[in-house]
């Protein structure tokens, strides 16, 4: 079974500064994707960014960035000249496959707070 | 273009009761995958519905059922609640199950068991 493990609970970062996000997996799977969501107070969560396993760069989208580390099985989001509305819980995911349907397993998620 | 859309935003039930919750899903997919999110912890997926069956399922008892109807949408049924079903259900629609597309989830209903 496939596994994502995100071990920061919680991060306080003062605006204008980067941050990273860590996010380990697990997976025996050759083929597999890696994405972050980013859920605010008010619930929807909302896509961010995707990484494929035989992806040769690491992917990028505005602001947002990951590290994608594949012999550590990592996969950081890193996000730059952050702003407060940034505040948010932020999960990774990856995607696995059964039955010829896809599913997302999440880990725990990070709270990240932007202080003024 | 519209997102996915849930109905309704909340929802407040007793013990044992019955509960329907509905998504829409984005305007060109036709998979609708519903999860359960409890209150600190990630989603867990429940199961996913492409050309009106179930095609995966998770963890989760026989009281969890589902349906999609011919125009994509979809509902997520619950019976005999139990205090532990209160979460935050998520839908989430994407292109065809065998695809690689991203998931783009809607907004919630938040279930409260009471």
């Amino acid at each position: 079974a496939q596994k994502i493990t995100q071990t920061q609970p919680g991060m306080f970062v003062q605006e204008k500064e980067a941050v990273t996000l860590d996010c380990t997996y697990d997976t025996s799977d050759p083929s597999y994707g890696l994405f972050w969501y980013k859920q605010p107070s008010s619930g929807e969560m909302i896509f961010l960014i995707y990484q494929g396993s035989y992806d040769q760069q690491n992917a990028t989208e505005g602001r947002y960035s990951l590290n994608f580390q594949k012999a550590r099985k990592s996969a950081n989001l890193v996000i730059s000249a952050s702003q407060l509305g940034d505040s948010a819980m932020y999960f990774c995911a990856m995607r696995e496959w059964g039955q010829g349907a896809q599913k997302l397993v999440f880990g725990q998620g990070t709270r990240l707070t932007i202080n003024p | 273009d519209a997102g996915v859309t849930q109905s309704p935003t909340h929802l407040i039930k007793t013990r044992g009761q019955q509960v329907t919750l509905r998504c829409s899903p984005k305007s060109g997919h036709d998979t609708v995958s519903w999860y359960q999110q409890a209150l600190g912890q990630g989603p867990q997926f429940i199961f996913q519905y492409y050309e009106e069956e179930e095609r995966q399922r998770g963890n989760f008892p026989d009281r969890f059922s589902g349906h999609q109807f011919p125009n994509y949408s979809s509902e997520l049924n619950v019976n005999a609640l139990l205090l532990g079903d209160s979460a935050l259900y998520l839908c989430a629609s994407s292109l065809p199950g065998w695809s690689t597309d991203t998931q783009y989830f809607g907004p919630g209903t938040r279930l409260t068991v009471l």
